[in-house]
């Protein structure tokens, strides 16, 4: 299949604080990979992308590595802040060249506390 | 520039209703997508539009669900015979294409009574 599966939340952090979201998919074929980032009160942006193995995409401070041996495509921040607090959801292509659709995971909320 | 677009923002509806859902895409860009949004879930693709002609329909639910986008910008969302299950948020995306990035717009809360 072309599922994803991200670890679930809430995820519930102080400001400063080290960040994993775990994020894996099905290995069927060599998808293209995101995060994606929902603000409260506003549309899905995109946080950052990746679209072949070793690939390492970032931004703002957050940062993921597409793992092919380990299916695997975990979303990083060192030190996270306050304006962090969102829902961050994992998504990938069904195949590298396939059909344009994207997968999504069902999203992990982050609070992060002053 | 303005980005994507989706008008209403909210719709309420009784069963059994016809709801048309609007989405203005990016100018130039030659790509359009549909997804549905549940509570607590992730964004589930409907359909996608490469300029006038539906690239993939495999994701909507039933022929209650069709789309148009007659002059390859604006699109809209059909939904016959409105029912509960149908209530969520309705998104919609554009990009350049080609795998490119897509970039979303605020989305139409659709709630069926």
């Amino acid at each position: 299949g072309n599922s994803v599966t991200q670890m679930e939340g809430p995820v519930t952090l102080s400001e400063e604080a080290f960040l994993t979201i775990n994020c894996t998919y099905t290995a069927t074929g060599y998808p293209s990979l995101f995060w994606y980032v929902q603000y409260p009160g506003e549309g899905l942006q995109l946080l950052l992308k990746a679209t072949k193995a070793d690939d390492k995409g970032s931004n703002k401070g957050f940062e993921a590595t597409y793992r092919k041996e380990t299916t695997s495509f975990h979303l990083e921040k060192g030190s996270v802040q306050v304006s962090d607090s969102a829902v961050y959801f994992c998504a990938r292509t069904p195949t590298q060249g396939g059909s344009e659709k994207l997968v999504f995971g069902k999203g992990t909320k982050l609070t992060v506390n002053p | 520039g303005a980005g994507v677009s989706q008008t209403p923002s909210n719709k309420v509806t009784e069963k059994g209703k016809y709801v048309e859902l609007r989405c203005d895409p990016i100018s130039g860009h030659t790509a359009l997508y549909w997804y549905r949004q549940s509570l607590g879930q992730g964004p589930e693709f409907l359909i996608y539009f490469q300029g006038t002609g539906a690239a993939d329909d495999s994701g909507l639910p039933n022929d209650r669900f069709f789309a148009v986008r007659p002059e390859g910008s604006v699109s809209t969302l059909k939904i016959q015979r409105t029912e509960r299950g149908d209530s969520a948020v309705y998104l919609c995306a554009s990009s350049s294409g080609g795998g490119e990035t897509q970039y979303f717009g605020p989305g139409t809360r659709l709630l069926v009574l």
